[in-house]
């Protein structure tokens, strides 16, 4: 049974500067990778999708990585911001049989002005 | 592009009653699911559809739960009867196919009491 884990559960940094957010994941039988954003009160919003053939994806200040054979996948956050502030969650899709998503419980980020 | 519609965005029912949320998805994804995310967790998958047809609900306490998708476009969710420990935010998302980006709606708040 794939399992998701996020280290740390929250983090607080100053603004500006530069983060790491962890990922790690049981199986490597997966399709891709994929991080998401959730504000408070809100759905989730894709940031970044990974395929199983890829090594790193980035989207403006954001690049995420994977390393299926260690089963870790870290998503970088350059120059912070105040409004990076939400939780932060990546998931699997996983393969074999049925093909879903599986969710970590997410890093709550902070970005302090 | 409109997004992933949902509704209601919030809900309070007593335990043993029973509630229905619905979901439109963004037009031309095949592929539908349903999740739920108690506080602090990520979100779990309840339910996929491929178009009209379930792909998996391996997940979903069939029990209590049941979900429909009509004419392969709509969607809703049912509990019937409601527990305490149903009160969660039911997330819907939808993608192009499975293997694709997942885009989320905003979530129905549902409170048991």
């Amino acid at each position: 049974k794939q399992e998701v884990t996020q280290i740390p559960a929250a983090l607080s940094v100053p603004e500006g500067e530069n983060l790491v957010l962890n990922c790690s994941f049981t199986d490597s039988a997966i399709y891709n990778l994929q991080w998401f954003r959730q504000d408070p009160g809100k759905g989730l919003t894709s940031l970044l999708l990974i395929q199983s053939s890829q090594r790193e994806q980035t989207s403006g200040r954001l690049n995420a990585s994977l390393d299926k054979s260690s089963g870790r996948s870290t998503l970088y956050i350059a120059a912070s911001q105040p409004g990076d502030s939400a939780t932060y969650l990546c998931a699997d899709l996983t393969q074999g049989g049925s093909e879903k998503l599986v969710f970590g419980k997410g890093t709550k980020l902070t970005v302090n002005p | 592009e409109a997004g992933v519609a949902q509704s209601p965005r919030y809900k309070i029912i007593e335990k043993r009653q029973s509630v229905a949320f619905w979901c439109n998805p963004i037009s031309g994804h095949a592929t539908l699911y349903w999740y739920q995310q108690i506080l602090g967790q990520g979100p779990k998958l309840l339910i996929q559809f491929q178009n009209n047809g379930v792909v998996d609900d391996s997940q979903l306490p069939k029990d209590r739960f049941s979900a429909e998708r009509l004419k392969g476009v709509d969607s809703t969710l049912k509990i019937q009867p409601a527990k305490l420990e149903d009160s969660a935010v039911y997330l819907c998302a939808s993608s192009l196919q499975i293997t694709d980006t997942q885009y989320f709606g905003p979530g129905t708040r549902l409170t048991v009491l």
